[in-house]
């Protein structure tokens, strides 16, 4: 389809290990932001990317936590040395400029043992 | 700064019933606001959205909000619930010029038969 496409969509892992969670937008979009939603609470800004400006990082929660966007399309959330408190559902939008409606995909979800 | 809070995390209406979902925000300018949706194990969903335009705005799904400038109000209504209705919706409000939508921490609608 032409949605908002996030994988793995369940990833599993041992504390203290290196994870990527991938984004692919949908195509022409210029916009693209990473969230977190932990169980029952609302979502949480971590990033946003728009077209080949600075990402605005300020919701990003510790340095364990990075992103990127190659060539204005797919981006990858990293989490390093992952802890207990990093399990979430990790969710990716994108729009076709800043302040248009966000498009969703399905999500991460992320479960550190 | 921009917040938004839905009142009620979790609201219970039967089948066929009114639906009323609650968010107030507060921003320093004239916002953007928008009302999303979320079925289980899936990503958000647009509703509806405010920008300026008809303070009555008419979204999918039989939904529509009003906002009340002088309420700071964005209230989400159906007249008759349907039992698809079951899922989490989220109120949130973005400035026009703004490079992330705050999100309230969404309320549970539950449709009983």
């Amino acid at each position: 389809g032409a949605g908002v496409s996030q994988s793995p969509s369940n990833k599993v892992t041992e504390k203290g290990k290196d994870v990527e969670l991938r984004c692919d937008p949908i195509s022409g979009h210029t916009a693209l932001y990473w969230y977190r939603q932990s169980l029952g609470q609302g979502l949480e800004f971590l990033i946003y990317f728009q077209g080949n400006s600075a990402p605005d990082k300020s919701g990003l929660p510790s340095d364990r936590f990075s992103a990127e966007r190659t060539g204005g399309s797919v981006s990858t959330l990293t989490i390093q040395r992952t802890q207990q408190e990093d399990s979430a559902v990790y969710l990716c939008a994108s729009s076709l400029f800043q302040d248009q409606p966000q498009h969703f995909g399905d999500g991460t979800r992320l479960s550190i043992l | 700064a921009q917040s938004v809070t839905q009142l009620g995390s979790h609201v219970s209406v039967s089948e066929g019933a009114l639906v009323l979902l609650r968010c107030n925000y507060s921003s320093s300018v004239p916002p953007y606001l928008f009302w999303y949706v979320q079925y289980p194990n899936q990503g958000l969903q647009l509703l509806l959205k405010y920008t300026s335009a008809a303070t009555l705005v008419k979204g999918i799904n039989g939904f529509e909000a009003e906002f009340k400038k002088s309420e700071t109000s964005f209230h989400l209504t159906k007249p008759s619930a349907h039992m698809s209705d079951a899922a989490e919706y989220f109120c949130a409000v973005s400035p026009p010029s703004a490079s992330k939508i705050i999100f309230g921490s969404g309320t549970r609608l539950s449709i009983r038969p």
